[in-house]
């Protein structure tokens, strides 16, 4: 099994940095993933780490360390449309599929003005 | 990006009617789709992936003839819920990989069910 936590909820500014973080213990660790997902709608694609290090998509910036089992997202310049869950998922190896994706809950990101 | 479609967006049925949610993947194939359960404010479960041509995988703890799966193409997959009660209203969601660099995962759109 896996175990992935993240904060419930974080609160910032508009303009201000957020750094979010997950930790996960999993067994053939196959890649981590960052997903937005806004009230009642489907979850959106935000980045993938598989090696160690950080990857910057514009605002958006992720970080892995496999051998901590740590990620983080940090998302740079807030927008009040920033406000959603963003959601950290491993994907792992098993012994009969390409590789099965376990979510963590989720943390809630408010934007105030 | 890669488009996955699901259908319906929302359905209301009577308890003990079975409902069927189709999940299509429209400019890509996708030999493995995975299905969801989510609650209100809660993260996203995996109940089931379904590989094309073969039995789907089930999750421990998720009832394979109560939620049936079918991936008879390489860009459908249909999860059709028996006899619903009132506990499985919920929100489901099925995903779909796509193969390359990074292995992405697009999601439908989500599919309410309120069991009445």
């Amino acid at each position: 099994g896996q175990n992935i936590d993240q904060p419930t909820e974080m609160t910032a500014t508009e303009g201000a940095i957020v750094q979010i973080n997950c930790t996960y213990q999993t067994s053939g660790f196959n890649g981590l993933f960052w997903y937005q997902q806004h009230a009642g709608e489907a979850p959106t694609f935000l980045s993938y780490n598989v090696l160690d290090g950080l990857e910057e998509k514009g605002r958006f910036s992720s970080f892995l360390s496999r051998s901590k089992g740590y990620s983080y997202l940090l998302l740079k310049e807030l927008q009040m449309k920033d406000s959603a869950s963003y959601l950290c998922a491993v994907r792992s190896r098993t012994t009969d599929s390409w590789g099965k994706f376990q979510f963590g809950a989720g943390t809630q990101v408010v934007v105030t003005p | 990006g890669a488009v996955v479609s699901q259908h319906p967006s929302w359905v209301i049925c009577k308890s003990g009617t079975s409902v069927k949610i189709e999940c299509r993947s429209l400019d890509f194939q996708a030999t493995t789709m995975f299905w969801y359960r989510q609650f209100p404010k809660q993260s996203l479960m995996l109940m089931a992936t379904s590989n094309e041509g073969s039995k789907a995988t089930y999750e421990q703890g998720v009832e394979k003839d109560k939620f049936l799966i079918n991936h008879a193409s390489l860009t459908l997959s249909t999860l059709t819920v028996t006899s619903a009660h009132p506990e499985d209203s919920s929100f489901y969601i099925c995903s779909a990989r796509l193969q390359g660099p990074g292995e992405k995962l697009f999601f439908g759109s989500g599919t309410q069910l309120s069991v009445l």
